[in-house]
């Protein structure tokens, strides 16, 4: 099945504690991409890459970090968690230009 | 100014009501369109793409009026199933993958 996975899913975590949240796509695709969502704000995006060893930041990429070692693999990590970082975060991919699959989210809480 | 809004709702309609949804984007240089759902607490999917000519998948009808920069969403004879929120998304033709999202419209079908 065709497919963006997220691990994990929940997280409650401290101020400062590095954290990584996995992101894989089965689907072969070149870009693939992070966001997160907040109340009132919408999907606003972190980091995205093109290919593997390709990652620009997006919109929002304070605070994060990417790599893209390998080609299904997209980790955010975050090296000092912070409470305005709690938030709904989703993973995408894609092979176009536009149509984007995403992953199931993990929703982050730091305290 | 927001790049992309929309009216946050909720919309309340009954079933087999016919409801639309406007949405306004900033950047006259956007390239494409598209419509999105979102279950609650659920990752967005793609609806359909929004084309210049219009173009529609079933009940659903989308539009886009480049001269007053908004795109609508109509939705014929609702389902319950249609309770969803409905993300307005915009490539903003700033480089690749500048997918830009708005805060979505959410809509309630009751019986």
């Amino acid at each position: 099945e065709a497919q963006v996975t997220q691990n994990p899913r929940y997280l409650i975590t401290v101020t400062g504690k590095k954290l990584t949240v996995t992101c894989s796509q089965n689907m072969n695709h070149e870009y693939m991409s992070w966001y997160r969502q907040d109340p009132g704000l919408g999907l606003r995006q972190i980091y995205y890459s093109m290919n593997v060893e390709v990652t620009d930041k997006g919109d929002v990429p304070e605070g994060y970090k990417v790599s893209r070692k390998e080609k299904r693999n997209f980790p955010l990590i975050l090296e000092s968690p912070s409470p305005n970082q709690t938030s709904l975060y989703f993973c995408a991919s894609s092979s176009t230009a536009n149509t984007q699959y995403f992953g199931p989210g993990t929703r982050l809480t730091v305290l | 100014r927001k790049e992309v809004e929309q009216d946050p709702g909720p919309f309340n309609v009954p079933e087999g009501a016919t409801v639309a949804f406007n949405c306004t984007y900033s950047n006259s240089a956007s390239q494409s369109f598209f419509w999105y759902r979102q279950d609650c607490r659920k990752e967005p999917k793609l609806l359909m793409s929004v084309y210049s000519s219009g173009n529609e998948d079933g009940r659903f009808t989308a539009q886009l009026n480049r001269a007053s920069q908004y795109i609508s969403l109509l939705i014929r004879d609702s389902k319950l199933s249609d309770s969803a929120t409905y993300l307005c998304v915009v490539n903003n033709g700033t480089g690749f993958q500048k997918l830009v999202f708005g805060t979505g419209t959410r809509l309630l079908v009751s019986p």
